[in-house]
């Protein structure tokens, strides 16, 4: 089982907000990175630290942090947003690699 | 660019022993602060994170698989592998190699394209 936390499931209506979260106690110590996958496809890191995006993802493609929960916030969701979404992080004792159940995204 | 490809068998006998190879391009595995790691996704699963090397040739590895994994690399050839013994049809997956970095966060930002793994008799 995972030790990160996310709802399976969310849609959003195209050029609309969507908020994806993960939960874990681990998110209290450890900064959480965001990655999206798409059929087919390997994951691409989209988010890392503390909102930082990788050279190419979009500025509507923001995070944010609170206690144990991180979010990922899409503004304006466009089609191609439409995916599975994974958080990841470290366990609650800083050593393994872990991440989330995954969300999947879709853009009505 | 560092670019990855992942190698190795796509059909795997049960009880025996799975090796993935990741090629690395454009990059060393012994260079900077990297590490560099095993990720695999069960068909129409979520990810999850097996193990990895760092750049010093340190491991570290998920424990419910510590008992059967090994990584190591080569770095004549800038490669480093996976070696997975007693495999079940549980392990069955898309294998990614990746590269991470770690600095209160782990960015994992370079992924091989992923090889599909199934064990079946």
């Amino acid at each position: 089982s995972s030790e990160l936390t996310q709802d399976p499931a969310v849609s959003v209506a195209l050029g609309q907000t969507v908020r994806i979260t993960c939960h874990g106690d681990s998110l209290r110590r450890y900064y959480p990175s965001w990655y999206q996958q798409k059929p087919g496809q390997a994951p691409r890191l989209v988010n890392y630290g503390r909102n930082n995006r990788p050279s190419g993802i979009p500025d509507r493609i923001s995070a944010s942090y609170s206690g144990n929960t991180a979010s990922l916030t899409i503004t304006g969701a466009q089609a191609e947003d439409e995916a599975d979404y994974y958080c990841n992080s470290r366990d609650s004792i800083g050593h393994h690699i872990v991440f989330g159940g995954g969300t999947k995204l879709t853009v009505l | 660019q560092v670019q990855l490809q992942e190698s190795g068998p796509g059909l795997v006998k049960p009880s025996e022993t799975l090796s993935l190879t990741c090629s690395v391009f454009g990059g060393s595995v012994t260079g900077g602060s990297f590490y560099w790691t095993w990720i695999r996704q069960p068909p129409q699963k979520g990810l999850e994170w097996i193990g990895y090397i760092d750049y010093s040739g340190n491991t570290n590895y998920l424990s419910s698989l510590k008992s059967r994994l090994t990584i190591s690399r080569d770095t004549s050839n800038n490669q480093f592998s996976l070696r997975l013994t007693s495999v079940t049809a549980a392990d069955t997956a898309v294998y990614y190699c990746a590269r991470g970095y770690y600095s209160g966060y782990d960015k994992i930002d370079v992924w091989g394209q992923g090889t599909l793994v199934t064990v079946s008799s």
